[in-house]
């Protein structure tokens, strides 16, 4: 069965901190790994990564797979509180023709001021 | 550029009540999803569109469920009779066509309580 795999479920953190939020997974047929991150609103996407080793930045968030160890991690430094929300990952295994999204239960991060 | 839009944002109803949601997707996004998140876990596929073809709905609870996307662009997701464990945030989601699929544009959900 498909599964992805979040850690730390919940994290607490400081302004100017950094913090890595940690995604493992178990599909067939790898296709993608997509990052969102979810406020009080839609979940709006961060990041999509397919290659092992390439690392995809945006400002303070960056983020890396690694297939052979069927994990990513998504790096946040110097966190600000606009930076709490639950951070999803999703895999995508491509099955039929078409991708589904195979959702981990997300990490809630939280920075206090 | 208008992102998915969904409505209502809350709903409260009394088990055993009818209740729709409905979904316009990003103009030109030929694929729909509609996601069920209950609290603490994350989105679940319920039924997947290309254009007005339910192409994936594995998931959808066909005896009190249902969904249409009629002419290929919004969509209302339809739950008859609500039980206490439908509450949970109904996620409608739309993406280019099948071959861009990997990206995932969501809309801001609808949280259904159901007392």
């Amino acid at each position: 069965e498909d599964k992805v795999v979040q850690s730390p479920l919940s994290l607490v953190v400081h302004e100017g901190d950094t913090v890595t939020l940690n995604c493992s997974y178990e599909v067939t047929n790898f296709r993608s790994l997509l990052w969102y991150k979810q406020e009080k609103k839609a979940p709006t996407f961060l990041f999509m990564l397919t290659s092992s080793g390439i690392e995809k930045k945006s400002g303070r968030l960056s983020s890396i797979l690694d297939k052979k160890e069927l994990s990513s991690i998504l790096n946040i430094t110097a966190t600000q509180t606009g930076d709490s929300a639950i951070y999803l990952c999703a895999v995508g295994p491509f099955s039929g023709g078409y991708n589904k999204l195979i959702f981990g239960a997300g990490t809630r991060l939280a920075v206090h001021p | 550029e208008a992102g998915v839009v969904q409505s209502p944002r809350y709903k409260i109803i009394e088990k055993k009540q009818p209740v729709a949601f409905w979904c316009n997707p990003i103009s030109g996004h030929n694929t729909l999803y509609w996601y069920r998140q209950n609290l603490g876990q994350g989105p679940e596929l319920l039924i997947r569109y290309e254009n007005e073809e339910a192409v994936d709905d594995s998931q959808l609870p066909k005896d009190r469920f249902s969904a249409e996307r009629l002419k290929g662009v919004d969509s209302t997701l339809k739950i008859q009779p609500a039980e206490l464990g439908d509450s949970a945030v109904y996620l409608c989601a739309s993406s280019l066509d099948r071959r861009t699929a990997d990206i995932q544009y969501f809309g801001a959900g609808t949280r259904l309580s159901v007392l």
